[in-house]
Order: structure tokens, then sequence, then C-alpha cells
């Protein structure tokens, strides 16, 4: 089983709406979470950490359930320039300053 | 943002041939990896270093060498280029400790094209 899986989409969203994707991760002792954004021929940049009590940045909020071993991610109010894929990142084990990426969810806002 | 730079940004190279690229940072971190972004198969880890001359492999090293001489600078050695190392090449770094998990930044990446 991969250590972080993310459903590829598209995902192709109306401008001004709501998505939300989850996605999962396979070591339960998982301590660190992230949300990277990745425009086209770009470099992954942090979007934003996700900590047990969840975590909210302007349009962009972030959930972590522990029980179920899935991290989730909503924008709401969609911009065109929310197009990009988001990558799910988990610290696998504690004590290991490696981090597992996902493969992505592409999100496509469309006008 | 992170100051992390990557050299050369393009490279197109022959198979066979030995290629080194440059990660430079100015942010002191401890430490620094090297990654490859392939279609279908996201970021993958190549190599990374935890300090001045310590380095481990990471999940797909085999044909890649590493050195840190400098905190600043790490080099990722592709030590006779094949066709199937044709990739997106991303340096990140971290501050990272002891409890681990620290997020990480990356740089600009380098395109290489292994002819």
């Amino acid at each position: 089983r991969k250590e972080v899986e993310q459903d590829p989409g598209p995902f192709n969203v109306p401008e001004g709406a709501t998505v939300a994707f989850n996605c999962t991760y396979s070591n339960s002792a998982s301590q660190s979470f992230f949300w990277y954004r990745q425009d086209c021929r770009k470099e992954p940049k942090l979007l934003m950490s996700v900590y047990s009590s969840g975590n909210e940045d302007g349009r962009f909020t972030a959930q972590l359930n522990r029980a179920s071993q899935y991290i989730s991610l909503l924008i709401r109010d969609s911009k065109l320039s929310d197009s990009a894929t988001y990558l799910c990142v988990v610290n696998p084990s504690t004590g290991n300053n490696r981090l597992a990426f996902g493969k992505g969810n592409q999100v496509v806002v469309i006008p | 943002d992170a100051g992390i730079t990557q050299s050369p940004r393009h490279k197109v190279t022959e198979t066979g041939t030995p290629v080194t690229l440059r990660c430079h940072q100015t942010e002191n971190h401890r430490y620094m990896y090297w990654y490859r972004q392939d279609p279908g198969h996201g970021l993958r880890l190549i190599h990374y270093s935890y300090g001045v001359k310590d380095t481990d492999k990471g999940e797909v090293s085999d044909g890649y060498s590493v050195s840190r001489s400098k905190t600043e600078d790490f080099l990722l050695t592709l030590e006779s280029a094949t066709s199937s190392q044709t990739s997106v090449y991303f340096c990140a770094i971290s501050e990272g400790d002891s409890s681990g998990g620290h997020e990480q930044y990356f740089g600009p990446g380098t395109r290489l094209t292994v002819t």
C-alpha cells in the first residue's frame, strides 16, 4: 500500500463553487501533514500545514481525521487562479525528516 | 520565498555522459533533498543530506550519487546518464530536528533530457 494516496482527478470546478478532496495515508504513526500547491511546470509550494484541530487560511480549510487516516482540503469560492495540482504530504514516521508525497489532485477552475 | 537556486535550469545531454546538478541555499538549513518528478509517479526521493558530508539514499537512488561539502551546496551526479533519467529534478531544504516532519521548501527545478 502506498504511503499517501490521492485521486488525481481532474476536478473541474465552476468559478465560485466549492471543491473538496481527501487523501489517505497508510502509517498510523504519521505526525506531520501538509498540503502543497504545484502550478504547471513549477516547483511545489507549501499551501498549509494540517493540525489535529484543523486549520483555515482564507478560502482554504484543511482537516485531519486520524481515526480514518485521511486529510482533506476544501476550497471555497474557487478562483481561476486556484487551478493547480494540490499535493498531499505526510511525514510517515516520528523522528524522520523525510516526507511522502501523494501524486496530487488536479483542480481546474472553469469560468 | 526560501533562498534556493538550482543550476542548470535546463540541460540536454547524451546517453552515457556524466551530469552534475547543483542546488544552492542561503537559508542555512541542515537538511537538503533531491527528488525527481515524472508523470504518474509524483515526487520520488533520490538522496538526502542531514549535514555536511552526511548523506543517505532515498527510494530511487540507483544511478545517482550526491555530495555535500558545504552547508549551502548539495550536488547530484548522474554517473552515466540514461534515457530513463530524463525527468524534472527538484532540490528541497528543511530545517529538520530530532522530532522530524518539518515542511520542505523547493527550488525551481532542473529539466534534464537524456537523448
